[in-house]
């Protein structure tokens, strides 16, 4: 079945540090690729999205593009905040096999910015 | 535009009883997801509807069950509670059910003693 590998945090940075957190993934279909985020205590946000091979997606001075030949979808960010401290899950669901809505997320990794 | 609501927000039951959540998509949205979220387990699919019927299911027991109402809004019940069903459970809705862009809920978490 279909599977997200991302890495084990926590990921623990100064400010205004550069950001990856890796992400790979297994899938038969065609999957559509996300990464959310979750602050304390809150629910899922949607951060980006991309969903064919080569597509890149970005918000908020975040990236991520879809690695067809890797299996990837890393996370980028040129320079965080300290706002920035949460989970970042990736995530995929495959369109094609009609499971849109079904969302397979990996494990998370937490994030915490430092002064 | 109100976002989608959860309640309620915190609950805490004791092994054996009985559970039902309550799920308020966006307004316009008809498909709504549930997934449940636990430190062993992350987040596990557990269920979708649309039009009111179950569309996609997750590999959960037969204890969890769902519905969705015609005006899209969904509840999901957990029959006879185990001490392994403490989590948060997100409610997550989008357009259509092969739309899958997805807004999540604020979560319920359910404590069972």
């Amino acid at each position: 079945g279909d599977s997200v590998t991302q890495m084990e945090g926590p990921v623990t940075l100064s400010e205004e540090a550069f950001l990856t957190i890796n992400c790979t993934y297994t899938a038969t279909g065609y999957p559509s690729l996300f990464w959310y985020v979750q602050y304390p205590g809150e629910g899922l946000q949607l951060l980006l999205k991309a969903t064919k091979a080569d597509d890149k997606g970005s918000n908020k001075g975040f990236e991520a593009t879809y690695r067809k030949e890797t299996t990837s979808f890393h996370l980028e960010k040129g320079s965080v905040q300290v706002s920035d401290s949460a989970v970042y899950f990736c995530a995929l669901s495959d369109r094609r096999a009609g499971t849109a809505s079904k969302l397979t997320f990996g494990t998370g990794t937490r994030l915490q910015v430092t002064l | 535009k109100a976002g989608v609501t959860q309640t309620p927000r915190y609950l805490i039951k004791t092994r054996g009883q009985q559970v039902t959540l309550s799920c308020s998509p966006i307004s316009g949205h008809r498909s709504v997801s549930w997934y449940q979220q636990t430190p062993g387990q992350g987040l596990q699919f557990l269920f979708e509807y649309f039009s009111e019927t179950q569309r996609n299911k997750g590999n959960f027991p037969g204890r969890f069950s769902g519905r969705q109402f015609s005006n899209s809004r969904s509840e999901m019940n957990v029959s006879t509670l185990e001490l392994g069903d403490s989590a948060l459970y997100l409610c997550a809705s989008s357009l259509a059910s092969d739309y899958n862009e997805q807004f999540f809920g604020p979560g319920t978490r359910l404590t069972v003693l």
